[in-house]
């Protein structure tokens, strides 16, 4: 199994700016993805990241809010952009286990945000 | 759309209690179904799963069966212990509608669990 880790944890942001949260795993992905669980709500995939490639956004998701950045098979960053309170939400990032027979998932702990 | 319901928590027992948490999908395909469980502090973690119609998963005391007549999967054990306390998700991933991939997974809202001694 994948052991992923996130950084940071948790933060809290100023209206209008924008934060970098980085997902590092302990071994070579090739999928990486990135969800969001809002207050009280499930969890709901953003976008997948593969290392050469542009992310795959979900429907209701947009580059210039979420850019992604996967430099290589061990890391990737989500960026939340021009932050709103609405943007509050734990953010989790995941990663493929390629070797398993149903290619379970591994999640990382995630990043707690709250937008002030 | 696929969708995951699951029962609302929180849920409170005792210990060594019986632990039910319902959980039901809408899908178009042949889905794989899981429970995941997140621990104070911690990511989220593949309790177990099921891929096909009346598989059985099972870890750690708990189990779940994949009733595709009621589309239902169903988590519980028989007596639960005071670190059993966590969230527990219900999900489904669809590779007939993902790609072939099992990555996109849906998610239930989550089922907050607090054992007491």
């Amino acid at each position: 199994s994948a052991v992923i880790s996130q950084k940071p944890s948790r933060d809290i942001c100023q209206r209008g700016t924008s934060l970098t949260i980085q997902c590092q795993v302990d071994s070579q992905v090739t999928m990486m993805f990135w969800y969001r669980q809002q207050p009280g709500q499930s969890l709901t995939l953003i976008a997948t990241a593969n290392q050469g490639s542009e992310a795959t956004y979900e429907s209701g998701f947009v580059i210039d809010k979420f850019p992604i950045s996967r430099p290589n098979l061990t890391f990737s960053t989500l960026t939340v952009s021009n932050m709103s309170p609405e943007d509050s939400s734990i953010y989790l990032c995941s990663v493929e286990d390629v070797a398993s027979f149903y290619n379970e998932q591994f999640f990382g702990p995630g990043t707690r945000l709250t937008v002030l | 759309g696929n969708s995951v319901t699951q029962m609302e928590g929180p849920v409170t027992l005792s210990e060594e209690a019986f632990l039910t948490i319902n959980c039901t999908y809408t899908a178009t395909g042949y889905p794989s179904l899981f429970w995941y469980v997140q621990y104070p502090g911690e990511g989220l973690q593949l309790l177990l799963k099921a891929t096909k119609a009346d598989d059985k998963g099972s870890n750690k005391g708990f189990e779940a069966t994949y009733r595709k007549e009621t589309t239902s999967f169903h988590l519980e054990k028989g007596s639960v212990q005071v670190s059993d306390s966590a969230v527990y998700f219900c999900a489904l991933s669809d590779p007939m509608n993902s790609g072939g991939s099992n990555y996109k997974l849906t998610f239930g809202k989550g089922t907050l669990l607090t054992v007491n001694p």
